[in-house]
C-alpha cells in the first residue's frame, strides 16, 4: 500500500509569484484536503476533492485553487504570493467523501515566501 | 463555528510514567467526532484516537485513551507508559458528523525524557 506523498518537500518564492504543490493520494482513496499549518498553528482547511470536483473549501481567498485528476492525484495552486503564505503545507487522503474514515496525511510542503 | 483550544503549547514526561494532554472545544452541535492526532519531527501526521460524540464509552487504543466529558466540551489524552517515541506534537482535532473537514487545536509539544 502506497501512503500519500508530496512534492516538492521545500520551496522558497519571492512574493507576487506562483506555486504548484503536487500530492498523490493513497492507494484506493479518492478524496483529498489540503491544510496549511502556519509556525505554531495547528493545520488550517483549505479544501477538498471528490471525485474531481470541490468539496468543501475553507476561508482562504480565491488565488488559492486546486485540481484533481482522475487518478485522485492533486495540485494545490497559490498565485500572487504573500509574505503569509509561508507555511507547511499538508495533503490528505481519505476514502470517500466524507472524513469519518482516518485521514492519512503526507509530509508536506514547507513554502517560504521571501 | 467550531474551535478547538488546547491551553498547553509544550508538556513534558519522564520515560515509563503517565501524561495528560487537555483539549477543549466549543460547537452547537450534537453529534459529532473528536480526534488525537500526533506528529513527529519532520514526518507525517499520522492518527493516535478518535471519538464519537453518541459513544459515552471512552476511548482506548492500547497505551492511549481519552477522557470525554461532552457536556464540559473536554477531551483529554492520557499516554501510559510513556516511550521515547512518543516525543511528537499532538492536535486535538473536531469533525461535525455531516462536515468534510477537521478543526485542529494549536498543539501541545510532548517531549519524553529518557
Amino acid at each position: 500500500e502506497t501512503g500519500v506523498t508530496q512534492s516538492p518537500t521545500h520551496l522558497i518564492k519571492t512574493r507576487g509569484q506562483q506555486v504548484t504543490l503536487r500530492c498523490s493520494s493513497q492507494s484506493g482513496h479518492n478524496t483529498v484536503s489540503w491544510y496549511q499549518q502556519a509556525l505554531g498553528q495547528g493545520p488550517q482547511f483549505i479544501f477538498q476533492y471528490y471525485r474531481e470536483e470541490e468539496n468543501g473549501r475553507g476561508n482562504f481567498p480565491p488565488r488559492f485553487s486546486g485540481l484533481q485528476f482522475p487518478n485522485y492525484s492533486s495540485e494545490l495552486n497559490v498565485n500572487a504570493l504573500e509574505l503569509d503564505d509561508s507555511a507547511l503545507y499538508l495533503c490528505a487522503s481519505s476514502l470517500g467523501g466524507s472524513l469519518y474514515g482516518e485521514l492519512f496525511f503526507g509530509e508536506g510542503s514547507r513554502l517560504t515566501v521571501l | 463555528a467550531q474551535t478547538v483550544t488546547q491551553s498547553q503549547p509544550e508538556m513534558s514526561v519522564q520515560e515509563a510514567e503517565t501524561v495528560t494532554l487537555s483539549c477543549t472545544y466549543d460547537t452547537s452541535e450534537n453529534n459529532y467526532y473528536l480526534f488525537w492526532y500526533k506528529q513527529p519531527p519532520s514526518r507525517q501526521m499520522i492518527l493516535v484516537i478518535r471519538q464519537e460524540a453518541y459513544k459515552q464509552q471512552n476511548a482506548t487504543e492500547n497505551r492511549f485513551s481519552v477522557n470525554f466529558q461532552k457536556a464540559a466540551k473536554s477531551f483529554s489524552l492520557k499516554i501510559s507508559d510513556s516511550q521515547l517515541g512518543d516525543t511528537a506534537m499532538y492536535f486535538c482535532a473536531f469533525m461535525r458528523e455531516t462536515g468534510n473537514q477537521f478543526y485542529f487545536g494549536t498543539g501541545t509539544s510532548l517531549t519524553v525524557i529518557p
